[in-house]
């Protein structure tokens, strides 16, 4: 079936650090990919998504891109801040009832 | 900016208990969802909801659980009588509809069951 792996966390980088979130896929037809982040004590909140090979998906600061080639849609960031310490989730949908398949989910803790 | 509202944030029950998480979906949106995440574990798709009625479940969504649109506003996940492994953070999302296929979701439900 459709699945999502995500590289395992925590990751703990230093402000101002560049982030790398790996993200591979395995689906039947064509997925649209999305970036989910969860701030401590808050909802799931999309970050950016991109719904065909070679989009790239950006907001605030961060960016993806849909690579078909090696079924990845890798979370990226050159800068990171305190405040994007959150836990991050990859996720796919490929029905038309955008149910989405989810990642485990990846902490990432910016030290100042 | 519209959002997905949800109460509580936290409830503790026994086990065997009812329990209704509630929802409330942005107005304008049509297709409703319940997700849940145990602890540790992947976010998992329990249910979909259009047009008053059950487009899609898991396997996970047996007979214990129910969901309903009792008015024009709320959408509730019902659990009829609770189970250890049934503590969970619950999350509800909407989605607008119309080929939009971005869930907007809300800030989750945390269940635990004793």
């Amino acid at each position: 079936g459709d699945s999502v792996t995500q590289m395992e966390g925590p990751v703990t980088l230093s402000e101002e650090a560049f982030l790398t979130i790996n993200c591979t896929y395995t689906a039947t037809g064509y997925p649209s990919l999305f970036w989910y982040v969860q701030y401590p004590g808050e909802g799931l909140q999309l970050l950016l998504k991109a719904t065909k090979a070679d989009d790239k998906g950006s907001n605030k600061g961060f960016e993806a891109t849909y690579r078909k080639e090696t079924t990845s849609f890798h979370l990226e960031k050159g800068s990171v801040q305190v405040s994007d310490s959150a836990v991050y989730f990859c996720a796919l949908s490929t029905d038309s009832n955008y149910q989405l398949i989810w990642g485990a989910g990846t902490k990432l803790i910016i030290k100042p | 900016e519209p959002e997905v509202t949800q109460t509580p944030s936290h409830q503790v029950t026994q086990m065997g208990q009812e329990v209704i998480l509630r929802c409330v979906p942005i107005s304008n949106h049509l297709y409703f969802y319940w997700y849940r995440q145990i602890l540790g574990q992947k976010v998992e798709f329990l249910v979909s909801f259009y047009n008053n009625e059950i487009s899609e479940k898991s396997e996970i969504f047996d007979d214990q659980f129910s969901v309903e649109r009792p008015d024009g506003s709320n959408f509730t996940l019902k659990i009829r009588s609770t189970k250890l492994e049934d503590s969970a953070m619950y999350f509800c999302a909407s989605r607008q509809g119309s080929g939009a296929n971005v869930l907007t979701f809300g800030a989750g439900s945390r269940l635990t069951v004793l």
